[in-house]
């Protein structure tokens, strides 16, 4: 277990109201990784980070807003939620491994926006 | 930005029976990754590829990093019930530096 947790599990809010979600490692991992996924698109990155303060945009990241203050914490804003980002929503960490690295998932935030 | 390509969308099988799937990109990847999902929980590392022609087994689980750089294959064995899950590939190119590409997922159906 790489000591990954997410919160909330789940979210019901509405249109236009912002929304924050956490991602909480205990691994003092360096890469954090928010990840969305849709039926038909598989998991879609949003943004990442690759330290403290230090981010970077994904490929789906219009709407969206994070923030790394510390190690532990990646959070995920969406300042004003849309129908559209209704979708489960993962964190990741990079994780070593023998050979080389791979990336470990939280259980996810599922998020309905209404 | 780079989609990879996986094969078959969905399968359903017998218990018992050899499983195949693939994963194809128009770009040259220095990682695969194998990732199986179960419903409510993320996906979880079933095996990782790095090196080309590398073929890796986990179980009843073999993949292989193909030789062009560009696909690579998960393969299961004598299938069972809780195999069931949705499968993914995910690779990384050389110039993405630590992002990840996933495949749009194979959703497998084992029968008793």
């Amino acid at each position: 277990d790489a000591g990954i947790t997410q919160s909330p599990r789940h979210k019901v809010t509405e249109t236009g109201t912002p929304v924050t979600l956490r991602c909480h490692q205990t691994e003092n991992h360096r890469y954090m990784y928010w990840y969305r996924q849709d039926p038909g698109h598989g998991l879609r990155l949003i943004h990442y980070s690759y330290g403290v303060k230090d981010t970077d945009k994904g490929e789906v990241s219009d709407g969206y807003s994070v923030s790394r203050s510390k190690t532990e914490d990646f959070l995920l804003t969406l300042e004003s939620a849309t129908s559209s980002q209704t979708s489960v929503y993962f964190c990741a960490i990079r994780i070593s491994l023998d050979k080389n690295y791979g990336y470990t998932f939280g259980s996810g935030t599922r998020l309905t926006v209404v | 930005g780079q989609q990879l390509n996986q094969s078959p969308q969905s399968m359903f099988i017998q218990e018992g029976e050899d499983v195949s799937m693939n994963c194809t990109s128009s770009s040259i990847f220095n990682t695969w990754l194998w990732y199986k999902q179960e419903p409510g929980e993320g996906p979880v590392l079933l095996i990782a590829l790095y090196k080309a022609g590398e073929l890796t087994s986990n179980g009843r689980l073999t993949a292989q990093f193909g030789i062009t750089r560009k696909d690579s294959f998960l393969n299961i064995s004598a299938s069972i019930p809780s195999d069931v899950g949705i499968y993914f590939c995910a690779g990384r190119e050389e110039t993405s530096g630590s992002r990840l590409t996933f495949g749009e997922g194979t959703q497998l159906t084992v029968n008793p």
